[in-house]
């Protein structure tokens, strides 16, 4: 199989605070990892590209200071959402693209609620 | 990459075979075709993908038309645990892997 798997599956948080999101392939390597963010009733929309050993590419109005991200070995990449508000609350979810294949694994999605 | 255009919702019964449709008649031919689907407060999952011929696995068929201008995902016996939001997505063959997701179709598999 391809698991991916999220750590935690949700955590609220005070406004302000910082909040890390892991994000795992269990059973494969994965150089390349996504991250998305997805607000109710609309769909996934990507933020990041994480490439192991290097920066992360951020979309087009996706704040690189505000989302951290670290991609430190080849089954494990980490979002933290700096000085969060209430604006950041979202279900945040990861992708791990199997190497040498050209398929998305997803996670299961981390909800955040930010007070 | 090429946009898509799929039906807001659709609905088939139990036990049916529920046909889901896409269009993206400007794709290219270096793009693939990916289906995923997304069960309510769940991450996406893999269903399927195909380049220009049809392609058929475990879970669902995918039938492109021989101009590639448009797509059908096949579910052969739609069950109730199969209602969930299709995304129908086109990538382009490169080395950023990037998926961009549209709305998709709401399917809802009725007893």
């Amino acid at each position: 199989g391809a698991v991916v798997s999220q750590h935690p599956s949700w955590v609220i948080c005070k406004s302000g605070t910082s909040v890390k999101i892991e994000c795992r392939s269990l059973d494969f390597q994965a150089t390349t990892m996504f991250w998305y963010r997805q607000f109710p009733k609309q769909s996934l929309m990507l933020m990041a590209t994480s490439n192991e050993g290097s920066k992360a590419t951020y979309e087009q109005g996706v704040e690189k200071d505000k989302f951290l991200i670290n991609h430190a070995s080849l089954t494990l990449s980490t979002l933290t959402v700096t000085s969060a508000h209430p604006e950041d609350s979202s279900f945040y979810i990861c992708s791990a693209l199997r190497d040498n294949q050209e398929t998305q694994y997803f996670g299961p999605g981390t909800r955040l609620l930010v007070l | 990459d090429a946009k898509t255009t799929q039906p807001p919702s659709m609905d088939c019964a139990e036990g049916r075979a529920a046909n889901l449709p896409c269009n993206h008649s400007t794709i290219s031919g270096n793009e693939y075709v990916y289906w995923y689907r997304q069960i309510h407060s769940q991450g996406p999952q893999y269903i399927i993908h195909g380049l220009k011929n049809n392609e058929t696995n475990e879970m669902a068929s995918l039938i492109i038309t021989e101009d590639r201008k448009s797509s059908t995902l096949i579910l052969p016996h739609a069950t109730l645990r199969d209602t969930a939001v299709y995304y129908c997505i086109v990538r382009v063959r490169d080395s950023s892997y990037k998926l961009i997701f549209g709305s998709g179709t709401r399917l809802l598999v009725r007893p």
